[in-house]
């Protein structure tokens, strides 16, 4: 397996664009999960999928970020309009969650700047 | 709320040497405990996971032990490299299997050749 797989790799947007980041969980995982790391706050969980379905999603910051996850190898967190405080390393990962294996996996990440 | 905290912040380290990295949590509640590893403008490697009946895991030089009761976990690394040179991360999942990481802020390691 390829592991996750995030694109683009970096991304550069002047304030106000919509941005769309986007994630390939690993085949078979029922768990996607987007975390946010800054240098101020470290890693943050955002919002994390079960089966497609969003269970929580208490970490998105504003109501200015969305994240979608329309079938079981796709998913995208959006955010818009853009602000210069969204520039952060933004990772998906998946997790297969079967009986005492609750791994994580992370995606390389998407470095996002904003203008 | 859950709080992790790892310490020490940055550590350098001859090559060669033993060491420990520490990680401790605030509410001893947990599901399981994971340790990553982060190189520079890169992702997370899982590198060990500790479920919370467990107290201890190990692959190859790394060795990872928990002690739920006081909060702590221990990564050590045995005959550390340059190659090692990397930020080490632990998280805990909060009991209740809400899938839920709750990252620390991260050792900064530096194994000098």
């Amino acid at each position: 397996d390829a592991g996750v797989i995030q694109s683009p790799r970096h991304e550069v947007t002047e304030m106000g664009q919509e941005v769309t980041l986007r994630c390939k969980p690993i085949s078979g995982h029922d768990y996607l999960f987007w975390y946010r790391q800054t240098m101020m706050r470290g890693l943050e969980l955002l919002i994390y999928f079960n089966n497609n379905v969003p269970i929580d999603d208490s970490g998105m910051p504003e109501d200015r970020f969305s994240a979608k996850m329309p079938n079981a190898s796709f998913s995208t967190l959006k955010i818009q309009p853009s602000e210069p405080r969204d520039s952060a390393v933004y990772f998906c990962a998946s997790s297969p969650w079967t009986s005492g294996n609750n791994e994580q996996f992370f995606g390389p990440g998407t470095r996002l700047t904003v203008l | 709320k859950q709080e992790v905290t790892q310490i020490p912040a940055a550590l350098s380290v001859p090559e060669g040497e033993n060491l420990v990295l520490n990680c401790s949590f605030t509410d001893s509640a947990i599901y399981n405990l994971q340790w990553f590893r982060q190189d520079p403008g890169k992702g997370l490697t899982s590198l060990l996971l500790i479920q919370s009946s467990q107290r201890e895991q190990t692959s190859g030089r790394l060795n990872a032990s928990l002690d739920k009761s006081s909060g702590r976990s221990t990564l050590y690394i045995a005959a550390s490299q340059p190659g090692d040179s990397a930020t080490y991360l632990c998280a805990v999942e909060d009991g209740g299997a809400t899938n839920k990481l709750i990252f620390g802020t991260g050792t900064l390691l530096a194994v000098q050749p």
